[in-house]
C-alpha cells in the first residue's frame, strides 16, 4: 500500500524559501509509470496544482508559480522535495504530495495523497 | 488555462436524498474529469476518474457522468459519511491540472 508523508517547517518568514519533503513508502519514485506531484490548499479554499516530477526526474510546473518553484527528488531516500522561493502570506496553505497516474485514453488523476502539512508564512 | 466551475457551491441535503453536483469546463475536456471527496482536516480522496469510472473501494451509490464540458457527480442515497466537500479536476490540458472551487455538502 502506497503511503505519502509530507514534512517540513510549519512557519516560514516572508521572502524566504519554503522547503518541504514528501517521503514515499510502498512504491518507488524512480520506477514505474507514475508521477509525483505537489498540490496546495489555502485554508477554506480550493486546490491548486503546483507541479510534478516524473520517475526519470523531469519536471513540470504550474505557470503561475514556475518562476519560484523547484521540485526535486532523492532516490536513495525515496523522497521528493518542494522548494518555493520568495514566499508571501499568499503562500500560506496546506501542502499535499500526491501520486499521479495516467490512464490510456482516460486522462490523469491523483491517488493517493499524503495527509498534508500546513505552512504559514509570517514574520 | 481551462477553468472548472462547480455548482452549487454549497448544498443542503438529508440522509437518503439523491444529490447531484455539476462541474462545467470552460472548453471541451473530453472525459478527462475526476472527482474527489474531502472531509474536514483530511486530504482529498479520489472517487471517480475518467468522468464515470469508480475508484476501487468507493461505494456504488457514487456515480459520475458527462463528457465535453458538462459533468455530474451523483450520490444516489446520501449517507452520513458523505457530508464533505467535493472537487472536480480536469486533466485534459496536461500537464496543467485545474480543480473546481468545490461543493460543500451539508
Amino acid at each position: 500500500q502506497v503511503q505519502l508523508q509530507e514534512s517540513g517547517p510549519g512557519l516560514v518568514k516572508p521572502s524566504q524559501t519554503l522547503s518541504l519533503t514528501c517521503t514515499v513508502s510502498g512504491d518507488s519514485i524512480s520506477s514505474g509509470s507514475y508521477y509525483w506531484s505537489w498540490i496546495r490548499q489555502p485554508a477554506g479554499k480550493g486546490l491548486e496544482w503546483i507541479g510534478l516530477i516524473s520517475t526519470s526526474g523531469s519536471t513540470n510546473y504550474n505557470p503561475s508559480l514556475k518562476s519560484r518553484v523547484t521540485i526535486s527528488r532523492d532516490t536513495s531516500k525515496n523522497q521528493i522535495s518542494l522548494k518555493l522561493s520568495s514566499v508571501t502570506a499568499a503562500d500560506t496553505a496546506m501542502y499535499y504530495c500526491a501520486r499521479k497516474r495516467d490512464g490510456y485514453r482516460l486522462g490523469s488523476w491523483f491517488d493517493p495523497w499524503g495527509q498534508g502539512t500546513l505552512v504559514t508564512v509570517s514574520s | 488555462d481551462i477553468q472548472m466551475t462547480q455548482s452549487p457551491s454549497s448544498l443542503s441535503a438529508s440522509v437518503g436524498d439523491r444529490v447531484t453536483i455539476t462541474c462545467r469546463a470552460s472548453q471541451s475536456i473530453s472525459s478527462f474529469l475526476n472527482w474527489y471527496q474531502q472531509k474536514p482536516g483530511k486530504a482529498p480522496k479520489l472517487l471517480i476518474y475518467a468522468a464515470s469510472t469508480l475508484q476501487g473501494g468507493v461505494p456504488s451509490r457514487f456515480s459520475g457522468s458527462g463528457s465535453g464540458t458538462d459533468f455530474t457527480l451523483t450520490i444516489s442515497s446520501l449517507q452520513p459519511e458523505d457530508f464533505a466537500t467535493y472537487y472536480c479536476q480536469q486533466s485534459y490540458s496536461t500537464p496543467m491540472y485545474t480543480f473546481g472551487q468545490g461543493t460543500k455538502l451539508e
